[in-house]
């Protein structure tokens, strides 16, 4: 089973920054947390992942709760091609490579 | 950088024949290789796990004798399915993480799948 819970899902206006929260109240301290979406009809895209730190990259921004039970995905000014299923999973550094996705959030951009 | 590629996109096949989709890491080689299904309105689950040289890892219920998982080399994995029938109908996904990432914790990057549709 999945170990993080998401909102089903969620709209945003173009332009504005998209927020997307993940629980991952059991997570463990050597676990990631990685996210990833999947826009219709393709394979799932690699944004962001982290251990206990905010991280950024081109895509977006990760913010980890500082007791790692939580983290938001924030898209700073997201589009109509944002749209998408968005995954939040955790994994074991080093452990299985295993990746287990749940049922993602839909996020809607509209215009 | 990182690109894993799937070929065919989409296949469309009578009931009993069999199937192959390939998985190519283009810029990277991978020893291990993931593959996942999709049904309709649902998440991706996890198939099997391809190891290069040695033979595949499959989940409880999958049935290895009808999904043949081939991991000849470090960039190529491929999936056969086996006397297919319309319940496999699906869209079929693989994955691969880079062997030269100094860091495990580096991401798997996944193909753009391939849909299968059975007659």
């Amino acid at each position: 089973d999945a170990k993080t819970t998401q909102p089903t899902s969620m709209d945003c206006a173009e332009g504005r920054a998209a927020n997307l929260p993940c629980n991952h109240s059991t997570i463990s301290g050597n676990e990631y947390v990685y996210w990833y979406r999947q826009i219709h009809s393709q394979g799932p895209q690699y944004i962001i992942h982290g251990l206990k730190n905010n991280e950024t990259n081109e895509m977006a921004s990760l913010i980890i709760t500082e007791d790692r039970k939580s983290s938001t995905l924030i898209l700073p000014h997201a589009t109509l091609r944002d749209t998408a299923v968005y995954y939040c999973i955790v994994r074991v550094q080093g452990g299985s490579e295993k990746l287990v996705f749940g049922k993602g959030m839909k996020l809607t951009v509209n215009p | 950088g990182a690109v894993v590629s799937q070929h065919p996109s989409w296949v469309i096949c009578k009931s009993g024949t069999s199937v192959k989709i390939e998985c190519r890491s283009l810029d990277f080689q991978a020893t291990t290789m993931f593959w996942y299904r999709q049904f309709p309105k649902q998440s991706l689950m996890l198939m099997a796990t391809s190891n290069e040289g040695s033979k595949a890892t499959y989940e409880q219920g999958v049935e290895k004798d009808k999904f043949l998982i081939n991991h000849a080399s470090l960039t190529l994995s491929t999936l056969t399915v086996t006397s297919a029938h319309p319940e496999d109908s699906s869209f079929y996904i693989c994955s691969a993480r880079d062997l030269g990432s100094e860091y495990s914790n580096q991401p798997q990057h996944f193909g753009d799948g391939t849909r299968l549709s059975i007659l």
